[in-house]
C-alpha cells in the first residue's frame, strides 16, 4: 500500500514569495490534515478536511494561508506571501475516517525555509 | 485546549538497556486517546503505540509499552531492548473524541539517543 506522498521534499524562498505544497493521501482515505511543524516544536494542525469539505481551519492564518481539496482527493496547501516565521516542515496526513480510533498516517513533509 | 508536555528534551540510552519517556497532559475529558510517535531524521511521523483512556490495560507493541495513569494525567513510554533504530525524536500527542475533528495535539518532543 502507498503511503502518503508529498512534494517538494525541500524549498527555498525569499519573503513575500508564494509557495506551494502538494499532498496525495492513502487511497481512499477521507480525511487529510496539514500540520506545522516548527523546529523544536510539535507539529501543529493547520487545516483538516473530510473528503472536500473543511473540518477545522480555526489554527491556519487565513489572511496568507489557503488550503483546497477539490475532489476530495489530492491537497494544496499555499502561502501567499510567505513571512520569515513560516520556516518549518509542513506535513501532510490522512485516516481512513475521522473517527477517534482512526489512525493518522504521515507523508515525509515539505521542508520549507524563507529567506 | 488540551496541552501536552514532555519534560524530557533529550534521552540517552545504552543499546539493549531500557528508557522510560515522560509525557503528562491536561484535559477535562473523560473520553480520549494517547499516541507515541516516531520521527526519525528522514522527517516522517511513524506511529509507535496508542491507548485509549477508557481501557485500563496498558498498551504494549513489541518492544514498546506504556505506563498510563489516568488520574495522575501520565502517559509514559518504555523502550525495553533498545536498538540503534530506536534513535528518533518521540512525540506523545492527544486526541480528543468531543468534536468532529479529532484533529492530534502533539507535546515538544524528546530527542533520544542509542549509544552502542
Amino acid at each position: 500500500e502507498a503511503g502518503v506522498a508529498q512534494s517538494p521534499r525541500y524549498k527555498i524562498i525569499e519573503k513575500r514569495q508564494s509557495v506551494a505544497f502538494w499532498c496525495n493521501p492513502i487511497s481512499g482515505h477521507a480525511t487529510l490534515y496539514w500540520y506545522q511543524q516548527i523546529l523544536g516544536q510539535g507539529p501543529k494542525l493547520l487545516i483538516q478536511f473530510q473528503n472536500n469539505g473543511v473540518v477545522d481551519d480555526s489554527q491556519l492564518p487565513k489572511d496568507r494561508f489557503s488550503a483546497e481539496r477539490l475532489k476530495g482527493v489530492d491537497s494544496t496547501l499555499k502561502i501567499q506571501p510567505a513571512k520569515l516565521e513560516d520556516s518549518a516542515v509542513y506535513l501532510c496526513a490522512s485516516s481512513l475516517l475521522a473517527g477517534k480510533a482512526n489512525i493518522q498516517y504521515f507523508g515525509a513533509g515539505t521542508r520549507l525555509s524563507v529567506l | 485546549a488540551q496541552t501536552v508536555t514532555q519534560s524530557q528534551p533529550e534521552m540517552s540510552v545504552q543499546e539493549a538497556e531500557t528508557v522510560t519517556l515522560s509525557c503528562t497532559y491536561d484535559t477535562s475529558e473523560s473520553d480520549y486517546y494517547l499516541f507515541w510517535y516516531k520521527q526519525p531524521p528522514s522527517r516522517q511521523m511513524i506511529l509507535v503505540i496508542r491507548q485509549e483512556a477508557y481501557k485500563q490495560q496498558n498498551a504494549t507493541e513489541n518492544r514498546f509499552s506504556v505506563n498510563f495513569q489516568k488520574a495522575a494525567k501520565s502517559f509514559s513510554l518504555k523502550i525495553s531492548d533498545s536498538q540503534l533504530g530506536d534513535a528518533a525524536m518521540y512525540f506523545c500527542a492527544y486526541r480528543t473524541t468531543s468534536n468532529s475533528g479529532y484533529a492530534l495535539n502533539f507535546g515538544k518532543g524528546t530527542s533520544l539517543l542509542v549509544t552502542p
